[in-house]
């Protein structure tokens, strides 16, 4: 069984990074069927895909262009982990955050999911 | 990016109902469309993939289909513990993209 656990703080202040992490059991982050992502959930803007990490002989990130220079997702193999770093933010950031597996071939469903993160942009 | 278009955006209805969803894509995906149940508090929920496949443990009163770029989720017989809210997502394109979401109520 997959388990997806994620941990960072609930309080960013503007202009500073956000950083959550999203710790894997039952699976592994350099998986060659899976994909890493990171989701957001702001009650204005819905369900809201970030990007994701997956290994595929080496790493590969892909980012929505709406957060694609402040963006950042990183593997780390040696705890079996993934991680957001979201620099620059904004009260437009405050949203609930999701790590989520996607299993990739030919169904690509988004199948495990964190237990999730709010975050509040506040100074 | 492509849009997903989901209606109704609520619903009310009494258990033992049959409820419908629908969403459209705004290009062809080729049936790569998932459907979600989130509750309140709680991370979505996996319940149909690639249109119509259940997942695993799923109750099989829930079904999707699909009709080129229109999709339909079904609750065959709406029961009390089915009060969420249920998202379409497409998985053909980058970026992800989900509908807007349908929240069901118990009339």
């Amino acid at each position: 069984q997959v388990q997806l656990q994620q941990s960072g703080p609930g309080l960013v202040k503007p202009s500073q990074t956000l950083s959550l992490t999203c710790a894997i059991s039952g699976d592994s982050v350099s998986s060659n069927s899976a994909a890493w992502n990171w989701i957001r959930q702001a009650p204005s803007r819905g369900l809201e895909w970030l990007g994701r990490t997956y290994y595929r002989s080496k790493w590969y990130n892909d980012y929505a262009l709406s957060v694609k220079s402040r963006i950042s997702i990183n593997p780390d193999t040696s705890k079996n982990q993934f991680s957001l770093q979201l620099n620059s933010v904004t009260p437009e950031d405050t949203a609930v955050y999701y790590c989520a597996r996607e299993k990739t071939g030919d169904t690509r469903p988004l199948d495990y999911w964190g237990q999730g993160t709010l975050v509040t942009v506040s100074s | 990016d492509i849009q997903m278009t989901q209606s109704p955006s609520s619903l009310s209805a009494s258990v033992g109902d049959r409820v419908t969803i629908t969403c459209q894509a705004s290009q062809d995906i080729r049936n790569y469309l998932n459907w979600y149940q989130q509750k309140p508090g709680k991370a979505p929920k996996l319940l149909i993939y690639v249109a119509s496949n259940l997942e695993t443990g799923v109750p099989s009163r829930f079904s999707g289909s699909a009709s080129g770029t229109d999709f339909t989720f079904t609750i065959s017989s709406l029961q009390p513990e089915d009060i969420a809210t249920y998202y379409c997502q497409q998985c053909n394109t980058l970026p992800l993209t989900f509908g807007g979401g349908t929240k069901v109520e118990i009339k």
